[in-house]
C-alpha cells in the first residue's frame, strides 16, 4: 500500500542549528516520485523538491539538502544552519504512476519545525 | 503575478447551510485539486479535475461537490451533509493530472461552524 510516514511530530532547534526531518515511505512500484512542501504560518504549500525513484542523487539547494535512499525507503530533509525563516510545517508526499490506478499524492502527516531565535 | 486565488480567507457556516469555497488559477492548469486539512492529519483529498467538465472523487468526497465549468475555477461547496466541516481547505493545481507533477496551492480557506 502506498504510505507516507513523517514520525516526528515536532521539532524545535535554536537558530544556526542543522535539523533532519524524516521521511518514510511504502510502495508498491518501482518508478514513484517523492516531493517536499513547505507550509509556513501563512498556509499555503511551497513546493521544495521532486525527486523520481530512478534517480538516487542527493541535491543540495542552498541551505537545504535531501538524501534520498532506496533500500530504506527514506528520503530525508536537512536544513543546515537553521533560521527563524524556517519556521513552517513540512510535508513528505509520494505519487506512483500506475495506469491502472488513478494518480494521487499521498501527503505524510508533516513536521512542524520551530526555529527558535 | 501567476497563482492560484482561494476566497473567502475566512468562512462560517451554519448548522444545515451549504457553503461554497472558491478557487481561481491563472497558471494556464490543466488539474486542480482539492484538500482538506486538519490538525495532525495531512493533507487528505476531496476531488481532483484533470480537464474542464470533468472531475473525480478523492479520498474523502462524501459531503461535498465541485464543478469544472471552466479551466481557471474549480469551486467546491461544502454541503449540510458535511457533519464536520470545520478544517482549512487548500485547493492546488498542476500543469498536467499526472502526480508527478509539483502542485501549486493557495493560501486556503478556514471554515468554522456557527
Amino acid at each position: 500500500a502506498q504510505k507516507v510516514t513523517q514520525a516526528q511530530t515536532e521539532i524545535s532547534v535554536v537558530e544556526k542549528e542543522d535539523v533532519t526531518l524524516d521521511c518514510v515511505y511504502e510502495t508498491r512500484d518501482t518508478t514513484y516520485y517523492l516531493f517536499w512542501y513547505k507550509q509556513p504560518p501563512s498556509g499555503e504549500l511551497v513546493f521544495l523538491i521532486r525527486r523520481n525513484s530512478f534517480d538516487e542523487q542527493n541535491e543540495i539547494s542552498g541551505r537545504y539538502s535531501w538524501n534520498f535512499q532506496k533500500s530504506t525507503s527514506s528520503f530525508n530533509f536537512t536544513i543546515t544552519a537553521s533560521q527563524v525563516v524556517d519556521s513552517a510545517v513540512y510535508f513528505c508526499a509520494l505519487s506512483e504512476l500506475d495506469t491502472n490506478r488513478d494518480d494521487k499524492i499521498i501527503f505524510g502527516k508533516g513536521t512542524r519545525l520551530h526555529i527558535l531565535p | 503575478d501567476g497563482g492560484i486565488t482561494q476566497s473567502p480567507k475566512y468562512l462560517f457556516r451554519k448548522e444545515g447551510q451549504n457553503v461554497t469555497l472558491s478557487c481561481e488559477q491563472n497558471l494556464n492548469h490543466d488539474a486542480m485539486y482539492w484538500y482538506r486539512q486538519d490538525p495532525g492529519q495531512g493533507l487528505r483529498l476531496i476531488y481532483y479535475s484533470q480537464i474542464v467538465n470533468d472531475f473525480q472523487k478523492g479520498d474523502i468526497a462524501e459531503g461535498y461537490s465541485v464543478s469544472r465549468e471552466k479551466k481557471e475555477s474549480f469551486p467546491l461547496t461544502v454541503t449540510s451533509a458535511q457533519k464536520n466541516p470545520t478544517a482549512f481547505y487548500l485547493c492546488a493545481s498542476s500543469i498536467a493530472g499526472l502526480s508527478n507533477q509539483p502542485q501549486h496551492f493557495g493560501d486556503g480557506t478556514r471554515l468554522s461552524i456557527l
